[in-house]
C-alpha cells in the first residue's frame, strides 16, 4: 500500500532534549515536505527536500532541521525543543503537484 | 506564490451540492489550483487540481473561470462525512514551497 509513515505518532518531551520525528515513503518520490499545524495559523511549511542530498527552508524553517540521506527518509530534527515547537506536524511527499500527507505527530514540548 | 482568499467556514445540509470558492487574483500564467480535505487530527487528503475551465473526478468538480483569478470546488450531494476544512492551493506543478492557508471549515449538519 502507497504510503506516508511517520513516528513516533505521539511524543511529550522536555525542553533541550533533541529529538527526531522519522518519515518514511514507499513510493519511491522525490519531493518531500515538513509541515506543521496549530490552531488559526493553518498548516505551515518547515523544510522541504526536491531530492536526496537537496533541502531548502519553508516558512518556518527555525528550530529545525532536515536530512535527505535516502530517497524515501525525510526525518526532522529538533536539537534543542521549545515549548513553542509544540504543534501536530505533518510530512508529505509529492511527484507531481499531488502531495501524499502522513498521519501526523502530535508532539508538547514542557 | 499566489495568496489565496476563502471564506472561514459554510454550512450546509446533507444531500446539498456544496460550492466553496478560492480567490487568487495573481495567479501566475503557470500556475495551478488544487483542493485538499481534512479531517481533524488527519494529514490533508487530495481532492482535485486544474489549470482551467472544468475539471471532474469521482467526488467532486473544479470550475476555472477565463480569467483564472478564482475557482469553486464543488462537493455533489454532501454528507455528514464531508465536514471537514477544505485548503485551495495555487502553484505550478514543480513548486516545492506550499502556502495552504487556514482554509475553509465545512460542517455539513443532518
Amino acid at each position: 500500500e502507497a504510503q506516508v509513515t511517520q513516528n513516533p505518532r505521539y511524543l511529550i518531551t522536555v525542553t533541550g532534549k533533541k529529538l527526531t520525528v522519522t518519515c518514511s515513503q514507499n513510493m519511491n518520490h522525490e519531493y518531500m515536505s515538513w509541515y506543521r499545524q496549530d490552531p488559526g495559523l493553518g498548516l505551515r511549511q518547515i523544510y522541504y527536500s526536491m531530492n536526496v542530498e537537496v533541502t531548502d527552508k519553508g516558512d518556518v524553517p527555525e528550530g529545525y532541521k532536515v536530512s535527505r540521506k535516502e530517497k524515501r527518509n525525510f526525518p526532522l530534527i529538533l536539537e534543542s525543543p521549545s515549548p513553542n515547537q509544540t504543534s501536530l506536524y505533518f510530512c508529505a511527499s509529492s511527484r507531481s503537484g499531488e502531495q501524499f500527507f502522513g498521519p501526523g505527530t502530535r508532539l508538547t514540548v514542557l | 506564490l499566489a495568496k489565496t482568499t476563502q471564506p472561514i467556514s459554510m454550512d450546509s445540509y446533507e444531500g446539498q451540492e456544496v460550492n466553496i470558492t478560492c480567490s487568487h487574483n495573481n495567479i501566475a500564467t503557470n500556475d495551478y489550483i488544487t483542493w485538499y480535505q481534512q479531517f481533524p487530527s488527519q494529514g490533508p487528503r487530495f481532492i482535485i487540481q486544474g489549470y482551467k475551465t472544468k475539471v471532474t473526478n469521482e467526488v467532486a468538480s473544479l470550475f476555472i473561470p477565463a480569467d483564472r483569478k478564482s475557482s469553486t470546488l464543488s462537493l455533489p450531494r454532501v454528507s455528514l462525512s464531508d465536514t471537514a476544512v477544505y485548503y485551495c492551493l495555487v502553484g505550478f506543478i514543480g513548486t516545492y514551497k506550499y502556502i495552504f492557508g487556514t482554509g475553509t471549515r465545512l460542517k455539513v449538519l443532518a
